[in-house]
């Protein structure tokens, strides 16, 4: 069973620029989920999908961040423009159902200059 | 809101020595929770988990029981390895939703 995948593994820009992230969640997994991770923290949800909807935005900064899950499958997580202290690690996880456990991919390094 | 407190890092600890990474927490429902690990150069994996109290949640040599009196789910093993440098993310969800992480404990053994 392929894993969750996602690119660009590292992207470099610079502050007020646009970024964009992709995520391909495991086959079958109803459920997904984007978290950013800065270094030396755990991760924080930003986002969480059941299907194409969204269950919890609470923690997404709306005024630069969104996000979207087009047909249920595939997730982008845009940010538009970018700040210093959006550099981290942008974490994408799937899981099948409810109470299964979450499956992570690689994460995408964003650093901000 | 709901919360995870890790002790802090790093841990230091010689090959065979005893582990334990202490994990407590705040949630206005009724947790699950999870040991997550991060490799070097790796994503993050599920280590172990607990979804009610008393429960014992293992793997790879790796416990850690869900005690509800004290809020807490210290992680422990009672003989660790080199390869088991990492970071350990303490987490909990309720009813699946709403995942909050710790902040990490990075181990380090040396041989």
């Amino acid at each position: 069973e392929a894993g969750v995948a996602q690119s660009p593994r590292y992207k470099i820009i610079e502050k007020r620029q646009s970024v964009a992230f992709w995520c391909n969640p495991i086959s079958g997994h109803a459920t997904l989920y984007w978290y950013q991770q800065i270094l030396g923290q755990g991760p924080k949800l930003l986002i969480q999908f059941q299907n194409n909807g969204v269950v919890d935005d609470s923690q997404l900064p709306k005024d630069r961040f969104s996000a979207e899950r087009l047909k249920g499958v595939d997730s982008t997580l845009k940010i538009q423009p970018a700040k210093l202290e959006d550099s981290a690690v942008y974490l994408c996880a799937s899981k099948r159902a409810v109470f299964d456990e979450q499956f992570f991919g690689p994460g995408t390094r964003l650093t901000v200059l | 809101g709901d919360s995870v407190t890790q002790m802090e890092g790093p841990v230091t600890l010689s090959e065979e020595a005893f582990l334990t990474i202490n994990c407590t927490y705040t949630a206005t429902g009724y947790p699950s929770l999870f040991w997550y690990v991060q490799y070097p150069g790796e994503g993050l994996q599920l280590l172990l988990k607990a979804t009610k109290a008393d429960d014992k949640g293992s793997n790879k040599g790796f416990e850690a029981t869900y005690r509800k009196e004290t809020t807490s789910f210290h992680l422990e093993k009672g003989s660790v390895q080199v390869s088991d440098s990492a970071v350990y993310f303490c987490a909990l969800t309720v009813y699946g939703q709403n995942f909050v992480f710790g902040p990490g404990t990075r181990l380090s053994v040396l041989p």
